[in-house]
């Protein structure tokens, strides 16, 4: 079975300041993993998915991911916080059965404040 | 291009009431999907379908049933409301596997009292 535990349901950074957004992953099989936000009253929207291509993944509005196995981890960054960037932020992990996949299941969600 | 729409955005239900939310991509997708939101639990699968004329069960079905009659409309009902089940529902599609994107609606935020 897959699950997903993102520590910190809320994040706090001053706009300029790096973002560290936490994902470990639980998986039998190798997983897909995907980063989506959420911006305040909105659906969720994909940032980026790793599906074992690279272990970097670089997404949408300058975020990226990095895939560690030995620590079953995926955490989102970015290098320098916008305003525009404040949103919840969720990630997700399906299972790879080479070639079918298991259902998304997301994460609890991180909230991302960010102050001027 | 609208995406993927949900009607009602707002519902306001008696416990015992009965609804059903409207889900209709206009992309062509194959997998449409109910997710329910709840504060501090993220989202969570309710029913999908990988094909019109087909459901599956997700993570939390009870209380729901679900119809695809037609590949772009995906149909989520609630026979019999209970407060248990005021939450934010969302919609969302994709093209052809779960691990491609998934496309959201704008959710519908539904209180049942």
């Amino acid at each position: 079975a897959q699950s997903v535990t993102q520590l910190g349901s809320h994040v706090s950074v001053s706009e300029g300041a790096l973002v560290l957004l936490r994902c470990n992953y639980s998986s039998s099989v190798p997983p897909y993993l995907f980063w989506y936000v959420q911006y305040p009253n909105q659906g969720l929207q994909l940032l980026l998915k790793y599906t074992s291509a690279a272990t970097l993944v670089k997404g949408i509005n300058g975020f990226e991911a990095e895939f560690k196995k030995s620590e079953t981890s995926f955490h989102l960054t970015k290098p320098s916080a916008h305003m525009s960037d404040a949103a919840e932020y969720f990630c997700a992990v399906s299972a790879n059965y080479g070639g079918s996949q298991g259902n998304l299941i997301f994460g609890k969600g991180t909230k991302l404040s960010v102050k001027p | 291009n609208a995406g993927v729409t949900q009607t009602p955005k707002f519902r306001v239900l008696k416990t015992g009431q009965s609804m059903t939310l409207l889900c209709a991509q206009d992309m062509n997708h194959e997998y449409m999907y109910w997710y329910r939101q709840d504060p501090g639990m993220g989202l969570r699968l309710i029913h999908y379908s990988v094909g019109e004329g087909t459901t599956a069960k997700g993570e939390v079905p009870d209380g729901y049933n679900v119809s695809r009659l037609k590949k772009q409309n995906f149909l989520l009902g609630l026979e019999s409301a209970a407060p248990s089940q005021t939450s934010v529902y969302f919609c969302a599609s994709s093209r052809q596997g779960r691990n491609e994107k998934l496309f959201f609606g704008s959710g519908t935020q539904l209180s049942v009292l």
